[in-house]
């Protein structure tokens, strides 16, 4: 059964701090691993797409990695801004997309 | 910018009444996708579709049902919603094995 497991649950970060947050998955082959960033009582929005291991993507502070079984995304020098909930989804095939349980990421000034 | 609309963005309702949420995409994507989020909870795979007339039900069981008679269109219909059915309900449209784009979501209220 495919599974997504991302940790931790909650991360309080005080500005500036910078850490990184885990995406593990078992699926039986992946089409893609994908990052939202997700604001209470919205819609996911699309950050990152990563297919292959090895793989890095930036964008502004945050920027994405790929291995043979899990992602990380690094949070570097975060701002408030940045306080969301960051979701980690896979594509075991072309037609389902399963996502995790989400980190909530509160960013204190 | 994602080309993905969901109707209404907020309804409260009564027990037993039928509604159906509407989602329209026109970005042309074959694949299209009903998720279900309670606050603060992960998303639920309740349906999807890859195409015109091929519907799916996804992860987590639902009483709702789907329909795709058009590419940009696939609404959600609750015969008769319960209180139980509140919840935020979250479309998603792709194309090929890219990544999703969603919708602003419809937060269902059912009393």
């Amino acid at each position: 059964e495919d599974q997504v497991t991302q940790s931790p649950e909650a991360l309080r970060l005080q500005e500036g701090e910078s850490s990184s947050l885990n995406c593990s998955y078992t699926v039986s082959g992946l089409r893609g691993l994908f990052w939202y960033r997700q604001d209470p009582g919205k819609g996911p929005e699309f950050l990152f797409t990563l297919y292959s291991a090895g793989e890095e993507k930036e964008k502004e502070r945050l920027k994405a990695t790929l291995t043979k079984k899990e992602s990380f995304l690094h949070i570097t020098a975060p701002k408030p801004e940045d306080s969301a909930t960051y979701l980690c989804a896979v594509g075991p095939n072309d037609y389902k997309l399963s996502f995790g349980a989400g980190t909530t990421v509160t960013v204190r000034a | 910018e994602a080309d993905i609309y969901q109707t209404p963005r907020y309804l409260v309702i009564g027990t037993g009444k039928k509604i159906t949420l509407e989602c329209s995409q026109t970005m042309g994507h074959d694949k299209m996708y009903w998720y279900q989020q309670d606050p603060g909870m992960e998303l639920h795979l309740i349906h999807y579709s890859y195409g015109v007339n091929s519907t799916e039900k996804g992860d987590l069981s639902s009483e709702s049902t789907v329909s795709r008679i058009r590419t940009e269109h696939f609404p959600l219909t609750l015969e008769s919603a319960r209180p139980s059915h509140t919840s935020q309900y979250l479309c998603a449209s792709r194309g090929g094995n890219t990544e999703a784009f969603f919708g602003q979501g419809t937060r269902l209220t059912v009393v």
